[in-house]
């Protein structure tokens, strides 16, 4: 297995777009999670997956962003109408339960810029 | 709910040790411990899962006090591969377990 793997690296858009990352887990990993992470900053949870089902989203999270994992494989993040808020380094990381002593194995996240 | 880490930034000759500390103020099911390289993701180090566990490898061990809602990661003999972000991230009891809440992160620099 190679990882987590996020696709695009980076990401330029104008202000008002919309843009879609995706993210393949670690085959063996139920679990798949989005944060976000800006310059100086801790990892911001956005929102987390069990298989296909969406179990918690971040009341932080405005309408205008949506997460799919169809199949329970991998997952999409899109951002609709982009706002220069909402550039930053989008993460994401795959675990399987924390009780078995593993803990986030993380992509190298997608770097988005709006201007 | 963020856990505050402190101290915010330290720097150290190669060969010094350092302590970082992690404290919340909710009641935790465990502390994660990673380590960020510039321009590179999160590393995972290691997971305490229960009140008092402590764990190592290497020269990196960390503890976990369960009633205080505190852990701390230990760093002995730095070595300049020591360089760079650390963030603790906490679960927290009664609060969607299984999904992490970081800390701001403590900028460890080792000089030669």
């Amino acid at each position: 297995d190679t990882g987590v793997s996020q696709d695009p690296r980076h990401k330029i858009t104008k202000r008002g777009q919309n843009v879609t990352f995706r993210c393949d887990p670690i085959s063996e990993h139920n679990r798949l999670y989005w944060y976000r992470q800006t310059l100086g900053q801790g990892p911001e949870f956005l929102t987390y997956f069990q298989n296909e089902a969406q179990l918690e989203k971040s009341r932080l999270l405005s309408d205008r962003f949506s997460a799919e994992r169809p199949k329970g494989s991998f997952s999409t993040l899109e951002i609709q109408r982009t706002e220069q808020g909402d550039s930053a380094m989008y993460l994401c990381a795959s675990s399987q339960r924390f009780r078995t002593g593993d803990g986030y194995t993380f992509g190298s996240g997608t770097r988005l810029t709006v201007v | 709910q963020q856990p505050v880490q402190s101290p915010q930034a330290v720097i150290l000759r190669e060969g010094e040790d350092a302590v970082i500390n992690c404290s919340s103020s909710k009641a935790l099911y465990s502390v994660h411990w990673y380590r960020q390289k510039h321009g590179e993701a999160p590393v995972f180090l290691m997971i305490l899962l229960k009140g008092g566990e402590q764990k190592g490898h290497d020269k990196i061990s960390a503890s976990f006090n369960e009633k205080k809602q505190q852990s701390s990661l230990y760093l002995t003999a730095s070595q300049l591969s020591y360089s760079g972000t650390y963030f603790c991230g906490t679960e927290i009891l009664l609060q969607g377990a299984q999904k992490l809440v970081f800390g701001q992160g403590t900028r460890l620099t080792i000089n030669p």
